[in-house]
C-alpha cells in the first residue's frame, strides 16, 4: 500500500517567516495530494490540495508543490501569524475511494 | 448546511469491553471514512462505506468493524477492547466518489481504553 512520509515533525518560526513542510509518497498511483490543519482539540479542516496534473497551486499566503517524477509534495506558508500554529498533515488518495494516507504530522508553531 | 457530526464525544471502557461509535454525515454525502489518530502514528484508515458497501479497508484486525445505513450514517464497532485502541476516532464524509475530493471531518470521539 502507500506510505507517505513527513518532514519535519516540529518546526519553530519567527512571525513573518516562511515554514515549509515536506511529504513524500511510495505509490505512483495516488493522484490527490491534499493538506490539513488541525488546530489543537479541533478537527482536521482542508487548506489547501493539488492533483497530479498540477505542479503547483497558491491560495493567498501558503502554496503546495508537488514533484511527480520524484514523488514529493511541499506545502509552503509565507508571512506567518501566530494562528497559523497548529498541527499539519499531508495525505495521499489513490482514486480508488475515499481512502486518505496520512503523513505523520508537523507541529507548528509560530512565535510572536 | 450542518457539518460531520459524531456521538459520543467521549467514552471510558475497560478491556475486553465493546464499544460502538457514530457518525452522521453532511447532508448529501454518500461517502463516510473512519481514521483513527494517535499521537505516535497520526491518522490512520480504518475502512470507507459508500452507498452501505465496505469499499476500503485499512490495515487493522477484525475486532473493528462498520457498516452504513440507508440514510448515509455510519456506524463503527471494536469488540474485545484493548488498552491499545485508546485513541480519537475520525469520522469524515465526502461527496465525490471518486476518492480526489475533500473529506470533511467530525469532531471525533474519544476513546479510552482501562
Amino acid at each position: 500500500g502507500e506510505n507517505v512520509e513527513q518532514h519535519p515533525s516540529t518546526l519553530s518560526v519567527q512571525e513573518g517567516d516562511s515554514a515549509v513542510i515536506k511529504c513524500t509518497y511510495s505509490d505512483s498511483a495516488s493522484n490527490y495530494f491534499p493538506w490539513y490543519k488541525q488546530e489543537l482539540g479541533k478537527r482536521p479542516q482542508l487548506i489547501i490540495d493539488i492533483r497530479s496534473n498540477v505542479g503547483e497551486k497558491k491560495d493567498q499566503r501558503i502554496a503546495v508543490t508537488l514533484n511527480k517524477t520524484a514523488k514529493h509534495f511541499s506545502l509552503h506558508i509565507t508571512e506567518t501569524q501566530p494562528e497559523d500554529s497548529a498541527v499539519y498533515f499531508c495525505a495521499a488518495d489513490q482514486n480508488t475511494g475515499n481512502q486518505f494516507y496520512f503523513g505523520t504530522g508537523t507541529s507548528l508553531t509560530v512565535i510572536p | 448546511k450542518a457539518g460531520v457530526t459524531q456521538t459520543p464525544r467521549y467514552l471510558i471502557k475497560t478491556r475486553g469491553q465493546q464499544v460502538t461509535l457514530s457518525c452522521s454525515p453532511i447532508s448529501g454525502h454518500r461517502s463516510v471514512s473512519w481514521y483513527q489518530q494517535t499521537p505516535g502514528q497520526g491518522l490512520q484508515f480504518l475502512f470507507e462505506y459508500f452507498s452501505e458497501t465496505q469499499r476500503n479497508k485499512g490495515n487493522f484486525p477484525g475486532r473493528f468493524s462498520g457498516r452504513q445505513f440507508s440514510n448515509s450514517r455510519s456506524e463503527m464497532n471494536v469488540s474485545t477492547l484493548e488498552l491499545g485502541d485508546s485513541a480519537l476516532y475520525l469520522c469524515a464524509s465526502s461527496l465525490m466518489t471518486s476518492g480526489d475530493s475533500e473529506q470533511f471531518f467530525g469532531p471525533g470521539t474519544r476513546l479510552t481504553v482501562l
